[in-house]
């Protein structure tokens, strides 16, 4: 079965400064997408930025930008200039593809704080 | 009201009650889910549904009843529930059509849940 591995707990990071989130999985499967989920507090999980790992190119969107490392399974998720909004749990979540559809597995998630 | 909605947004119950949580999604989506978050543990899917029918028991316990009458509105049916059934839970929609693997899944903001 896949594994999804947050391997710190808590992150804090200066404003306007840049911080890395790691993410680990386990899987045998070539194809699948990774995700970075973000829920701030008391308020609604969205999505951050997706990647599949057919492609080697690593995804980026705006300040959030992922660094793919498919042979060591390791998607870790960097925030760049970080904002105050920017505090949040942060998840990384593994789909396989194909099959059953909906399959999001979860990490335990990271809780990041901005400091002003 | 736009996006994925759920309610109650508290419920506090006796393990002898029986309630029903209601989550309803104004995007057009056809595909639902149920995820349990508990505390330290990662997001549990429970439930997932496709154009109204199940497609996925993730070995939930009977004292969960989920229901989806159309493709819009997800229920939750609980009873007799226990103290460790305690916990935040979230619906979840996505599109049914499509590389629904890769499609982002679009939260409500929970329900939290707390059994007595």
């Amino acid at each position: 079965a896949q594994t999804v591995t947050q391997s710190q707990p808590e992150m804090s990071v200066q404003e306007a400064e840049t911080v890395t989130l790691s993410c680990t999985y386990d899987t045998s499967e070539s194809d699948y997408y990774l995700f970075w989920y973000k829920q701030p507090p008391s308020r609604q999980m969205i999505l951050v930025i997706r990647q599949e790992a057919y492609k080697q190119q690593n995804a980026t969107e705006n300040r959030f930008s992922v660094n793919f490392q498919k042979a060591a399974k390791s998607f870790s998720l960097k925030i760049s200039d970080s904002q105050l909004g920017d505090a949040a749990m942060y998840f990384c979540a593994y789909r396989n593809y194909g099959g059953s559809q909906g399959n999001l597995i979860f990490g335990k998630g990271t809780k990041l704080s901005v400091k002003p | 009201e736009t996006g994925v909605t759920q309610t109650p947004r508290h419920l506090v119950m006796g393990m002898t009650n029986k309630k029903s949580l209601k989550c309803e999604q104004h995007l057009g989506h056809n595909a639902m889910y149920w995820y349990k978050q508990s505390a330290k543990k990662p997001l549990e899917l429970m439930f997932v549904y496709n154009f109204k029918e199940q497609t996925e028991n993730n070995s939930v316990p009977s004292r969960f009843s989920p229901e989806c009458p159309n493709s819009s509105h997800l229920f939750l049916h609980l009873h007799t529930l226990q103290p460790e059934d305690s916990a935040l839970y979230l619906c979840a929609s996505t599109t049914g059509t499509g590389d629904v693997q890769y499609n982002e899944q679009f939260f409500g903001p929970g329900t939290r849940l707390t059994v007595l």
